[in-house]
Parts: C-alpha cells; structure tokens; sequence
C-alpha cells in the first residue's frame, strides 16, 4: 500500500495570500497524483489530476506540481471560497487519499 | 454531465449488512468506467471501499474485502455496495463516484450511514 502523508495539517492564512499544501508518497507514484477539495457537507471536488493539470472549470489559482514522491498544491491569491479541507489521492495497485490538510481563515 | 445519487437506510443494526445503491443519470453505468464507493468517517479523511467496472471486474480495499460485495444493475443503471458484520467504526457518509482515468470527476452527494443498535 502506498501511504500518502500531507502537511501541513491545517493551514492558518488570510484571503489574498498564497497557500502551499504538500503531499508525499511513500514510495514513486510517478506523476498519477490529484489534489481534491472538500467543503462541510459536500462531496469532494477534483482540482488537479496527473500533478499538474487542471480539472474542467477550476480557476488558473490553482495549482500543482511535483513527480515521484514529493507532490505541492498551490492556491495562489486565496479567495473566501477557497477555505476548505484537500486531499491528495494516487492509484497504483489500489486507490489510496491522504489524510488532508484544512486552509483555515487566520 | 453524469450524476450520481446514493440511496439506502441510514440506520444498521451491529453485526448486520450495510447495503446503498448509486443510481447513475446523463450517461451509462456500460460505458468504459470503473465505478466506485468511497467512505468518510464523521470527522475523518476519505477511504476508498471498492469499484466495480462494466464488465462485472471488481478490485476492494484489501483492509475490507472479505466483507464487501459491489454489483451492477445495467437495467437500472446502477450499482450496489454491500458490507457485511458492520461495527460502529463502519459508520461514515458513503460516496459513489465514477472513475475516470484513476481520478473522480463525478461524485454523488453521500449518505450518512451510522451502525447501531
């Protein structure tokens, strides 16, 4: 199993600024990694797909990097509706999530 | 765009079978997609339970295998998740989604599920 561990676990920031969330692997998932984002009470929304692209409608803030083991998500200019829990998520021999890391407002 | 929506009882009893089903509309559960059941704990981070592809081909969580069953309905398009000997630790909000190139686009809104007696 791979084990995917992000940090920081929560995330104090103010809107406007920039939020840099990691996610490392615990061995090489080449470039198959997403970053989702999730908000009480709903469904997870998927922002990033292979490291790097963006999903159909996410706005050009976002965005990710990363291959191998080291992966980072970065929002840009954080907007009121960015405050949420991401999850970044790889599938090699089975589909594993990390544990999240919340952007809170500071 | 493909919807998804869950559907089951929201209350099982300890040591019974927790049974959802996930109706799929704008598009059909035949098309080459693996389907899929992902649970969150109150409170917790996302596990994925299982998928199950068009074809009838299905991968589990190895950590909940011998306790889950995922089928298709292709006339109803839809798919079904069964979990057996269920304990509270089972209780979670369960997800459907579709998969697409090992990534979920498509999800459908949960269900809480809680175990007890």
């Amino acid at each position: 199993e791979i084990v995917l561990t992000q940090s920081p676990a929560t995330l104090s920031l103010s809107p406007g600024e920039r939020a840099t969330l990691s996610c490392r692997a615990s061995q090489s998932v080449s470039s198959y990694l997403a970053w989702y984002q999730q908000k009480p009470g709903q469904a997870p929304r998927l922002l990033i797909y292979d490291a790097s692209n963006r999903a159909t409608g996410i706005p050009a803030r976002f965005s990710g990097s990363g291959s191998g083991t080291d992966f980072t998500l970065t929002i840009s200019n954080l907007q009121p509706e960015d405050f949420a829990v991401y999850y970044c998520q790889q599938r090699s021999l089975w589909l594993t999530f990390g544990g999240g890391t919340k952007v809170e407002i500071k | 765009q493909v919807q998804l929506q869950e559907s089951g009882p929201g209350l099982v009893k300890p040591s019974g079978t927790l049974s959802l089903t996930c109706a799929v509309s704008g598009g059909s559960i035949s098309s080459s997609n693996w389907w899929s059941w992902v649970r969150q704990p109150p409170g917790k981070g996302l596990e994925w339970i299982g998928e199950i592809y068009h074809s009838g081909s299905t991968n589990y969580n190895p950590s909940l295998k011998s306790r889950v069953t995922i089928s298709l309905d292709k006339s109803k398009n839809q798919f079904s998740l069964k979990l057996s000997s269920v304990t509270a630790a089972d209780t979670a909000v369960y997800y459907c989604a579709r998969e697409v190139d090992s990534y979920y686009p498509d999800w459908g809104q949960g269900t809480l599920v809680t175990v007890s007696s």
